[in-house]
């Protein structure tokens, strides 16, 4: 299973909303990434997290919060967030971190649109 | 400024045209090299990717990139597309340095069929 799975597929929301994205794999990789990707932008990390522990965070405004809670799953939540997080959030997996720059498997990403 | 340079931002080809994509990085040292394609709708996905060894690494659906470490260049090349080729294609740079996996910014294949 090559799999990186991510729910939901689309999530509107408020700016005083509480929502969280959910990303699983069951490679067996022990390192996970979140990405914001624009409209015809490049994906830009934004948390990544290795053996189940915060590796980087590349200055995320706290209204995002990333969470671990096992080798497998990956979340983040999502609270009081401004217009212009609207984005697809890609989740992928990799091996290991840093691993030499291993191979990043995504997700198919949650579209959210944040009203 | 380091950087990864994706000269073409949008490329239209018909189908049975020969492909090359250009990518240029500006850091010194060593690289890992990776080309990423998504497809209307899809996920990101690997094409290919260079490490070490043959600088000419053979990716799936015919791709293949050319490592030229002189200029700094990974580019991209097919054949003969397809109408099927049509998506976004990226070139990432991994530095050990920095521990991150750095993206051009993308460009937009589209083959007429």
């Amino acid at each position: 299973d090559t799999e990186v799975t991510q729910t939901p597929k689309h999530l509107v929301m408020g700016m005083t909303n509480k929502k969280s994205l959910k990303c699983e794999q069951h490679m067996g990789h022990r390192a996970m990434y979140w990405y914001k990707q624009k409209a015809k932008k490049p994906p830009e990390l934004m948390f990544v997290y290795s053996y189940e522990k915060l590796s980087i965070n590349e200055s995320v405004p706290s209204r995002f919060s990333p969470e671990c809670p096992n080798s497998s799953l990956l979340n983040l939540h999502l609270h009081a967030l401004q217009p212009e997080d609207s984005a697809l959030y890609l989740c992928a997996s990799s091996q290991d971190f840093p691993g030499g720059g291993n191979e990043q498997f995504f997700g198919p990403g949650t579209r959210l649109t944040v009203l | 400024a380091q950087s990864v340079s994706q000269h073409n931002h949008h490329v239209i080809l018909s189908e049975a045209a020969s492909l090359e994509l250009g990518c240029n990085y500006s850091y010194g040292g060593t690289v890992n090299l990776f080309w990423y394609v998504q497809y209307p709708g899809q996920h990101l996905q690997l094409l290919l990717k260079y490490f070490s060894g043959d600088p000419l690494v053979k990716g799936i659906k015919g791709f293949e990139a050319e490592f030229i470490k002189s200029k700094f260049s990974f580019n991209l090349r097919k054949p003969s597309v397809q109408w099927s080729d049509t998506a976004e294609y990226f070139c990432a740079v991994f530095r050990g340095s920095n521990y991150q996996l750095i993206w051009g910014a993308g460009t937009k294949l589209i083959i007429k069929p």
